[in-house]
């Protein structure tokens, strides 16, 4: 079975700075999805970037960044430039990509709140 | 475009109640995911329904069930509540077989089991 593992269950940075969430996996498959998810108090996941396994560029949404490392089986975020907005849990989640009824279970870290110092 | 809804937004239950919670997709979207997130843990998921099928089932017991309607939209059933029970519930929804799309999600319902 997969497993989501995120170590950091609080980070805090200043406004404007960078800072790295860590995510590590724990599959057998070779062929699926890697996801950030940001949930705010407003409890809506939000999808923040997403990587497919197949490919070895790592994937960059404006300020959020990934740094997939499929050998280690990581997958960190970056944010950079951070804002007072991106205050919030930020999650790590897997779906494996062989099989259409299997397309989105979702398998999810712990979480790591993100807190913005102003 | 109103996105995933979901309803109650809250709800009080004593134990050994039995809830309904609801959720309406994603416009275009025909199936539908249950996760059940505890207080400071990840999601966990529950089961999917496509074609008003259960087509997934997560590890939760037979107290937990669902339906899906014909214009998609699904219910989630929990019977004899337990106070472990308490969470926030997240609807999801998704295009069947579309892999390269994402699921979008509700603002959930936020159940408390007394």
């Amino acid at each position: 079975a997969q497993t989501v593992t995120q170590s950091q269950p609080e980070m805090s940075v200043q406004e404007a700075e960078t800072v790295t969430l860590s995510c590590t996996y724990d599959t057998s498959e070779s062929d699926y999805y890697l996801f950030w998810y940001k949930q705010p108090p407003s409890r809506q996941m939000i999808l923040v970037i997403r990587q497919e396994a197949y490919k070895q560029q790592n994937a960059t949404e404006n300020r959020f960044s990934v740094n997939f490392q499929k050998a280690a089986k990581s997958f960190s975020l970056k944010i950079s430039d951070s804002q007072l907005g991106d205050a919030a849990m930020y999650f790590c989640a897997y779906r494996s990509a062989g099989r259409m009824d299997s397309n989105y279970q979702l398998i999810w870290g712990a979480g790591t709140k993100l807190i913005i110092k102003p | 475009d109103a996105g995933v809804t979901q309803s109650p937004t809250h709800l009080i239950k004593t134990r050994g109640q039995q809830v309904t919670l609801r959720c309406s997709p994603k416009s275009g979207h025909d199936t539908v995911s249950w996760y059940q997130q505890a207080l400071g843990q990840g999601p966990q998921f529950i089961f999917q329904y496509y074609e008003e099928e259960e087509r997934q089932r997560g590890n939760f017991p037979d107290r937990f069930s669902g339906h899906q309607f014909p214009n998609y939209s699904s219910e989630l059933n929990v019977n004899a509540l337990l106070l472990g029970d308490s969470a926030l519930y997240l609807c999801a929804s998704s295009p069947f077989g579309r892999v390269n799309t994402e699921a979008f999600f509700g603002q959930g319902t936020r159940l408390t089991v007394v």
